[in-house]
């Protein structure tokens, strides 16, 4: 079956960097998005990988290796408007979106 | 604000009762979508509509309908659920560009809670 594994919260001091994991195991890959989502809103876009290596926009940073079904959310000098719920999810061979259950970061002053 | 507005934001019903949720974009997106998404669970595809023609049906059961009668307006008619159904339930959008990079843009959902 098809696959998406995220921490379930995380923890993080304002200021400071967190790196959000996520692993897939997919049938195929077309890219892998991030999105955020704060309680009671709807989740907004935050980045798209299809090609290995770093993608940096402002403070959020995202990671792909393709080789290694792994991807992470880099997030720097962290504010409290960051706390927030995290989507990763992966487009298979067959172009669906395969979505993890998401991380909740909560950040503390 | 992401262009993409859902009504209403909460409901409560009666196992008995028949209710719909509304959906409307005006980002000149062909495709259209409902989620649901419930409490530390992935989001689960329901519906897809591309150029207001069903695409898929992700195994739902048909106390939930769907209906969309233009590119821009999307409705998810409910009736007779169970408590199970109470849920968090998206409407998102999307441009229709065949190149996999295409970006969702969600409703803010409909808190939908079922006695």
């Amino acid at each position: 079956g098809q696959n998406i594994d995220q921490p379930t919260e995380m923890t993080a001091t304002e200021g400071a960097i967190v790196q959000i994991n996520c692993t897939y195991q997919t049938s195929g890959f077309n890219g892998l998005f991030w999105y955020q989502q704060h309680a009671g809103e709807a989740p907004t876009f935050l980045s798209y990988n299809v090609l290995d290596g770093l993608e940096e926009k402002g403070r959020f940073s995202s990671f792909l290796s393709r080789s290694k079904g792994y991807s992470y959310l880099l997030l720097k000098e962290l504010q409290m408007k960051d706390s927030a719920s995290y989507l990763c999810a992966v487009r298979d061979s067959n172009y669906q979106l395969i979505w993890g259950a998401g991380t909740k970061l909560i950040i503390k002053p | 604000e992401t262009g993409v507005t859902q009504t209403p934001r909460h409901l409560v019903m009666g196992m008995t009762n028949k209710k719909s949720l509304k959906c409307e974009q005006h980002l000149g997106h062909n495709a259209m979508y409902w989620y649901k998404q419930s409490a530390k669970k992935p989001l689960e595809l329901m519906f897809v509509y591309n150029f207001k023609e069903q695409t898929e049906n992700n195994s739902v059961p048909s106390r939930f309908s769907p209906e969309c009668p233009n590119s821009s307006h999307l409705f998810l008619h409910l009736h007779t659920l169970q408590p199970e159904d109470s849920a968090l339930y998206l409407c998102a959008s999307s441009p229709l560009t065949g190149t996999g990079d295409e970006k969702l843009f969600f409703g803010s959902g409909t808190q939908l809670s079922v006695l």
